[in-house]
């Protein structure tokens, strides 16, 4: 079956970066797109962006382009997402997510990042 | 940006009534909503996909409609369980998701 499984939880200062690992196993890795998502406590879903994990491709939403790097490595079948400049709004539950005909179908666990002084 | 506004914010229901969540997009996306239903810590279940189709596995008492600007999510008669948070999301344009309707217990 279709697992994420994603890095631990992470308290990191204002100003530094954070990079996040999700695992995967059950699927071919580079038949399908993965997608990074976050939720804010008590917010609602955002997203961040996508890599092709076959060509290493990416998309990023705008508000992230230039903070965020999706990367992947095809020989442990994981894929990795960085978020520099850290400000405190930055807290939230990240999530991979692969999707299936285009829609998110397949979570990781989430992954808490608390950015505070 | 496409943005997605959901309404009512809060819907107060009891079990086994019928329940209407509306999303209204800022311009027309064809029929590329999903609805995802969020339950308190756990992570988000596709319920409808390309406005009106159900997913694998979810029960006939959910359904979606809609086009352009336009969709509803529609629970025919509410069980304990459906009590949650639904959003929806679109993916004609980028990606963004509506703020959310919380369905709560009346």
């Amino acid at each position: 079956q279709v697992q994420l499984v994603q890095s631990g939880a992470e308290v990191k200062k204002p100003g530094a970066s954070v990079k996040v690992s999700c695992k995967t196993s059950g699927y071919t890795f580079t038949g399908h797109y993965m997608h990074w998502l976050r939720q804010a406590p008590g917010e609602g879903l955002e997203w961040m962006g996508w890599i092709n994990p076959n060509s290493g491709g990416t998309n990023y939403a705008q508000k992230f382009e230039g903070r965020v790097t999706v990367t992947r490595d095809t020989s442990i079948d994981t894929t990795y997402m960085e978020l520099s400049g850290l400000r405190s709004d930055d807290t939230a539950v990240y999530y991979c997510v692969r999707e299936r005909g285009a829609w998110f179908v397949y979570w990781g666990q989430g992954t808490l990042v608390t950015v505070s002084s | 940006e496409i943005v997605l506004t959901q309404s009512p914010a809060t819907l107060s229901l009891s079990p086994g009534e019928r329940a209407t969540l509306s999303c209204r997009a800022s311009q027309s996306i064809s029929s590329y909503v999903g609805w995802y239903q969020q339950k308190p810590g756990q992570t988000p279940r596709l319920l409808i996909y390309d406005a009106s189709n159900r997913a694998t596995g979810i029960p006939a008492r959910f359904s979606g409609s809609g086009s352009g600007t336009d969709f509803t999510l529609t629970i025919s008669s509410l069980e304990p369980e459906d009590f949650a948070v639904y959003y929806c999301q679109q993916r004609s344009i980028s990606i963004t998701f509506g703020q959310g309707t919380r369905l709560e217990i009346k």
